[in-house]
Parts: structure tokens; C-alpha cells; sequence
């Protein structure tokens, strides 16, 4: 069965404190790794695709790396504003579009 | 380009009720799929539609049926409701559904069944 494992289920951390948020996945025919952000009462707003084991994609304080096993999300000094949850999804199957999703990690950045 | 549009964003019911959720994909996407979040369960996928059609199913009971219309839009069905089905339906869409692409998701639809 498909599984994807998000941790640690929660991260407080002080404003400018760096940290990462780890995703990791038990899958058969992967075609790609998603990471979205969710603030509350919203739908997910896309973050990143990784496609193959070394990718590497940034977008401000966010990069996010695959492994053949595990993707991660770091997050270089943040700021108050990155507090969201950060959900993790991998696309399986032939053609037609299946997101298995991990619970997501609530993380929230204190001034 | 304005993103995925979902009505009605609030919705109230009472067990054995019925309801149904609409969604209007980006301009151009032809690709919509449904999923329901839940605290306890966090985004489980419902189902996907692409060209009027039903490609991929998850794991629900038959009470949750959907459609798409030829212009791409798509409605939601849940029959019968139960206390368990309250939650935030999302639709994504993207643009053919195919391996590596990119879904978007709507705002939501928050269900409340009383």
C-alpha cells in the first residue's frame, strides 16, 4: 500500500531559527513528490515537484531535496509569515493523477 | 489567470441529506479531482474526471459520485449523508491529468452535517 510519512507532526521555532521537515514515502510507480502549503481554512497552494533521486528545487527560504526514499523541506531563517502546515504528496499510477498525501507538519515561526 | 473556483464555500446539512459541490477548474484545465480532508484523515482522493470522463476512484463508498461537463467543470455528489462526512472538499485541477503534472487546488468547500 502506498504510504507517506510527514514529520515531525508539529515545529515551533524562534524567527530566523533554520530547520527541515522530512517526507518519507513507501510507494510503487512513483512519478513525482509535491510539497504544498496550507494556511488555515485555505486549499493547498503548490510549492515544489521533484521528479528523480538529487533534484533539488528553491523558491525563497524553501528547498526542497529528493532522496529514493525521503524528500526534505528546509527552511532558512524564517520568518512569522511561513508559519502554515506543509503537507507532502506523491503522484502514483499510470497516467491518470493520484495524490497520496502525508498528515503534514503545522509548523509555526514566533517573532 | 484566475485559479480553481469552488461553490459554495460553506454548506450546513442534516444526516440523510444530500448535497451537491461544484468546482471550476483554471481556464484550459481539463483534469479535475476531488479529495476530502479530515483531521483524523487528513487529504484522501475521491476521484478524478478528465474529457467527461471517470479515470481513477479512491476508496469511498458509492454515496460519493461525481460528474464533469463538457466545458470542464464538475460537481460532486454525497447521497445520504452522515455525520462522517463532514469535512473540506478540495478540487484540483490541472491541465490533462498526465504523469508530473502539477495540480492546483481550489479554497474548498467546508461540509458541516448535523
Amino acid at each position: 500500500e502506498d504510504q507517506v510519512t510527514q514529520s515531525p507532526e508539529a515545529l515551533r521555532l524562534q524567527e530566523g531559527e533554520s530547520s527541515s521537515l522530512n517526507c518519507s514515502y513507501t510507494v510503487s510507480g512513483l512519478r513525482g513528490l509535491f510539497w504544498y502549503r496550507q494556511d488555515p481554512g485555505k486549499g493547498p497552494e503548490f510549492l515544489f515537484t521533484l521528479y528523480s533521486a538529487g533534484e533539488e528545487k528553491e523558491k525563497e527560504r524553501l528547498k526542497a531535496t529528493l532522496t529514493k526514499k525521503e524528500s526534505f523541506l528546509h527552511i532558512t531563517a524564517p520568518k512569522p509569515e511561513d508559519s502554515a502546515t506543509y503537507l507532502c504528496a506523491v503522484q502514483v499510477g499510470q497516467g491518470a493523477q493520484k495524490l497520496v498525501f502525508g498528515q503534514g507538519t503545522r509548523l509555526t515561526i514566533n517573532p | 489567470k484566475a485559479g480553481v473556483t469552488q461553490t459554495p464555500r460553506y454548506l450546513i446539512k442534516t444526516r440523510g441529506q444530500q448535497v451537491t459541490l461544484s468546482c471550476s477548474p483554471i481556464s484550459g484545465h481539463r483534469s479535475v479531482s476531488w479529495y476530502q480532508q479530515t483531521p483524523g484523515q487528513g487529504l484522501q482522493f475521491l476521484f478524478e474526471y478528465f474529457s467527461e470522463t471517470q479515470r481513477n476512484k479512491g476508496n469511498f463508498p458509492g454515496r460519493f459520485s461525481g460528474r464533469q461537463f463538457s466545458n470542464s467543470r464538475s460537481e460532486m455528489n454525497v447521497s445520504t449523508l452522515e455525520l462522517g462526512d463532514s469535512a473540506l472538499y478540495l478540487c484540483a485541477s490541472s491541465y490533462s491529468g498526465g504523469p508530473r503534472e502539477t495540480q492546483y487546488f481550489g479554497p474548498g468547500t467546508r461540509l458541516l452535517v448535523l
